[in-house]
């Protein structure tokens, strides 16, 4: 039983380039949430998906950030015209439901480097 | 708004000594309480959680908190180090009976010497 599962592991880009980040959460878990952990800084919650549904993007950018967690496939974090402040890893979790009293089972990250 | 603090970023101790990561947090509703570990390089791995019923709890590997709701803390404490302690532990909070959201510390570096 695989556990949350990031790709890629390392991403560099260039700046003005889109970069974007699978996930693809445990077996039987249709809740995700990314996070963003800056070089020396907590985890800062982006946003909870369900199945096709946004449920709290409260943490997201206003602009150039978006994701998706359509009924087939990963979920998908797309940051488009990424800049140097972009660089950070980006951490993918599930959860089997919106309970959230089990906690999170987090992916290995995908760290992005912004040229 | 709910926050919570890890007032010390970096905790250097000597192996086998013990050890104190205070976490402290505020929230005007009951919350569920949680710690994560974070190996360098690596994901977070759920080290231990409060949900409710025994203020104490413990993990497999000799970590335990302790909930204090009088003082707002979850503190974790291991009586005896290991180095391969050394790595980066959260604190998290979430509120019961909202979204599933999560709010983390900023972490606090356990940094085990021999």
């Amino acid at each position: 039983n695989a556990g949350v599962m990031q790709n890629p592991r390392h991403l560099v880009r260039r700046r003005g380039q889109e970069a974007r980040l699978r996930c693809s959460p445990m077996k039987g878990h249709s809740h995700v949430y990314w996070y963003r952990q800056l070089p020396e800084e907590g985890l800062k919650f982006m946003v909870y998906l369900q199945k096709e549904n946004i449920i709290d993007e409260s943490g997201m950018p206003k602009e150039r950030f978006s994701a998706e967690f359509p009924k087939e496939g990963p979920s998908i974090l797309r940051i488009q015209q990424v800049v140097r402040g972009d660089s950070a890893a980006y951490f993918c979790a599930s959860s089997p439901s919106g309970q959230g009293n089990s906690g999170y089972t987090f992916g290995s990250g995908t760290r992005l480097t912004v040229v | 708004a709910q926050s919570v603090t890890q007032l010390d970023s970096q905790v250097p101790v000597f192996e086998e000594a013990p050890v104190e990561l205070r976490c402290n947090y505020s929230s005007s509703v009951s919350v569920y309480l949680f710690w994560y570990v974070q190996y360098p390089n690596q994901g977070l791995q759920l080290l231990l959680k409060y949900l409710s019923g025994s203020t104490l709890v413990e993990s497999i590997n000799g970590f335990e908190a302790e909930f204090n709701k009088s003082q707002t803390s979850f503190h974790l404490r291991k009586p005896s180090v290991h180095i391969s302690d050394t790595a980066e532990y959260f604190c998290a909070v979430r509120l019961a009976g909202a979204t599933n959201k999560l709010i983390f510390g900023t972490g606090t570096l356990l940094a085990v010497q021999p």
